[in-house]
């Protein structure tokens, strides 16, 4: 099946400070979404991406569709404690019925 | 209070032992599926459901079965586990396959 490269695969980073993440692919999606998994629950999604060159942002996180397809990245700016957990990145073919997710980004802020 | 629930929550079982994992969302959703989670290699779509009586196959199914006899229930089936099985597993539901997929709580199966 389709993959998805996410990186980098773990951060440990000062509070206050910016994150930057991204996944790449060698299969062109329609639409990227990050999602975020606290510890012990199902992942929770942060923002969805439907055309190329979109970016969008939500609070303190800006995600973009690459304007190849293949590619999106996710931004936190000024990194707090509660931000804390796995970050997915998944992908969707505009004929796929699967969306294919990335291996994940574990963060971890220290206070 | 919309949600997708997964029971039970925690299994250990045995090897060959049938279990099934029921999965239940109370949003009319006509899409469902399972997941594995594994370190490193993220979430795996073990099989899905586009509508009642309609399921198909993900990236990894060998060793799993479903059903989907009603719109609300998606049970997950391991007719004779195996330890490569010892996984955490999410269900999800969505309106369509397009929209927002809304994730259960998770079960943690361990396979002996």
């Amino acid at each position: 099946g389709q993959q998805l490269n996410q990186s980098p695969q773990s951060m440990f980073i000062q509070e206050g400070e910016d994150v930057s993440m991204n996944c790449t692919s060698s299969s062109i999606f329609n639409t990227w979404l990050w999602y975020k998994q606290d510890p012990g629950e199902g992942p929770v999604l942060l923002i969805a991406l439907y055309k190329a060159g979109e970016l969008t942002s939500n609070g303190r996180l800006t995600a973009q569709f690459g304007i190849t397809r293949k590619d999106s990245f996710l931004n936190i700016s000024a990194s707090i404690p509660s931000d804390v957990g796995i970050y997915f990145c998944a992908g969707l073919t505009n004929a796929g019925n699967m969306l294919t997710f990335g291996g994940g980004t574990r963060l971890m802020v220290k206070p | 209070e919309a949600q997708v629930t997964q029971n039970p929550r925690y299994l250990i079982t045995v090897t060959g032992k049938k279990l099934t994992v029921t999965c239940s969302q109370n949003m009319n959703h006509e899409y469902m599926s399972w997941y594995r989670q594994d370190p490193g290699l993220g979430l795996r779509q073990i099989y899905y459901s586009m509508n009642v009586e309609v399921t198909d196959k993900g990236d990894v199914p060998e060793g799993y079965k479903v059903s989907r006899k009603e719109k609300r229930n998606f049970p997950l089936i391991l007719e004779s586990p195996s330890p490569n099985q010892t996984s955490l597993y999410f269900c999800a539901s969505s309106l369509g396959r397009k929209d927002e997929q809304f994730f259960g709580p998770g079960t943690r199966l361990t396979v002996l």
